[in-house]
């Protein structure tokens, strides 16, 4: 079935590294989205990327997108405390329906 | 902060009770979404609705009913339910232009435990 499988489910890494983590779905996407949900929060939209191989920067955060649009990537280069949370993608297939990965909890250590 | 408010954070409710979770979203929206966040499994969409039509149910069980009146409010009925079914439910809503139509404000979510 339709499904968007995340990888790693949790990363610890030490403050001025960086972090990358990794969705694929096994069928084409209409268009991806990475959200960001700090500890005791909720998801909070981060970027879309909708066209065959995009790449997208935030600052410190570099989002990619397949050129067969079945996989995405979220790399945060010298990660901060406050890069802390857990990050999630979300893969769309049709209208207003989204399967998001399982996520990636991300700890940094200072 | 987001614009989507739900009501109430915090419930804890016996198996035998019948609650209702509200959702709220102030952004124009014109579809809402339930979601069921565990540790089992993070993030689980639960209904769509599409000006206040369900275009989605994902084989969530009948003791889970939503209710959508109008295109800014979004409840979820409760009876008679599991302890494993206590989870964050969060809600969310889209459609606005910016920055798409697809992306998906989310609420602050109801805390749910099931004694």
């Amino acid at each position: 079935g339709q499904q968007v499988m995340q990888i790693p489910q949790y990363q610890h890494v030490q403050e001025g590294e960086d972090f990358t983590t990794y969705c694929n779905s096994s069928t084409t996407l209409s268009n991806i989205q990475w959200y960001k949900q700090r500890p005791g929060g909720h998801p909070v939209f981060l970027i879309q990327l909708v066209k065959s191989g995009e790449v997208k920067k935030q600052k410190r955060l570099t989002f990619q997108f397949g050129e067969a649009k079945k996989n995405s990537s979220l790399h945060i280069t010298a990660t901060q405390t406050t890069d802390v949370g857990t990050y999630f993608c979300a893969g769309r297939y049709n209208f207003n329906k989204f399967y998001f990965g399982s996520g990636t909890k991300l700890n940094v250590k200072p | 902060e987001t614009g989507v408010t739900q009501t109430p954070r915090h419930l804890v409710m016996g198996m035998t009770n019948k609650k209702s979770l509200k959702c709220e979203q102030h952004l124009g929206h014109n579809a809402m979404y339930w979601y069921k966040q565990s540790a089992k499994k993070p993030l689980e969409l639960m209904f769509v609705y599409n000006f206040k039509e369900q275009t989605e149910n994902n084989s969530v069980p009948s003791r889970f009913s939503p209710e959508c009146p109008n295109s800014s409010h979004l409840f979820l009925h409760l009876h008679t339910l599991q302890p494993e079914d206590s989870a964050l439910y969060l809600c969310a809503s889209s459609g606005g232009s910016e920055p798409s139509v697809d992306t998906q404000y989310f609420g602050p979510g109801t805390r749910l435990t099931v004694l």
